[in-house]
């Protein structure tokens, strides 16, 4: 198993341009989520989904978009990048309702000029 | 609201120290408690966890705790290697909702020879 695989590792962007990060998971799990990490400020949750067809926002969500057409796949939207999206970008994913640990992704680290 | 309360780093030990990472949380209900630990240019990885009252958590020979009474779990370890060189985040997830985390701000800690 691969686990949960995340691309690009790095990505720099001018403001107002627009793209997607990918994830995906080879688990089979319900369950995944976004997450972006700043300095001092821990993760914070951006968007998750608890199945397919189905995505909820979190602490975070503007400027962002998602969709999850299938189980394996999250993939994350910026429309229109902004600098205050600088980040590093963390995908995870769990198991169904319960006490499961989420698993993550290696990260990508993005940089909007 | 929900909310994780841990240690300010940075924290700088020699090793075969003994390091306590303080954690404390406000949450509803019964939460599950996680430490996750990120090494230098990696994902997250769950280091241990808890999911009810009393509970103790252990791993790589690092253990917390879960104190409802004091609304803590904080992580010890006897003797830390440099290999334990990383950013430790304590979280937690309520109502089964564990694709939901809430995260503390880490810490970071650099372990000398």
């Amino acid at each position: 198993n691969a686990g949960v695989t995340q691309t690009p590792k790095f990505q720099v962007l001018k403001t107002g341009q627009s793209m997607t990060l990918q994830c995906a998971q080879d688990m089979n799990h319900e369950y995944m989520s976004w997450y972006r990490q700043d300095p001092g400020m821990g993760l914070r949750l951006i968007h998750y989904s608890v199945g397919a067809g189905i995505t909820d926002q979190g602490e975070v969500p503007n400027g962002y978009n998602v969709s999850r057409s299938t189980t394996e796949d999250f993939p994350l939207r910026l429309l229109s990048a902004a600098p205050s999206q600088t980040s590093v970008y963390f995908c995870a994913s769990t198991q169904t309702r319960g006490h499961n640990e989420q698993f993550f992704g290696p990260g990508t680290r993005l940089t909007v000029l | 609201g929900n909310s994780v309360t841990q240690m300010e780093g940075p924290v700088t030990l020699s090793e075969e120290a003994f390091l306590t990472i303080n954690c404390t949380y406000t949450a509803t209900g019964y939460p599950s408690l996680f430490w996750y630990v990120q090494y230098p240019g990696e994902g997250l990885q769950l280091l241990l966890k808890a999911t009810k009252a009393d509970d103790k958590g252990s791993n790589k020979g690092f253990e917390a705790t879960y104190r409802k009474e004091t609304t803590s779990f904080h992580l010890e370890k006897g003797s830390v290697q440099v290999s334990d060189s990383a950013v430790y985040f304590c979280a937690f997830s309520s109502g089964g909702s564990n694709y939901k985390l809430t995260f503390g701000k880490g810490t970071l800690l650099t372990v000398n020879p």
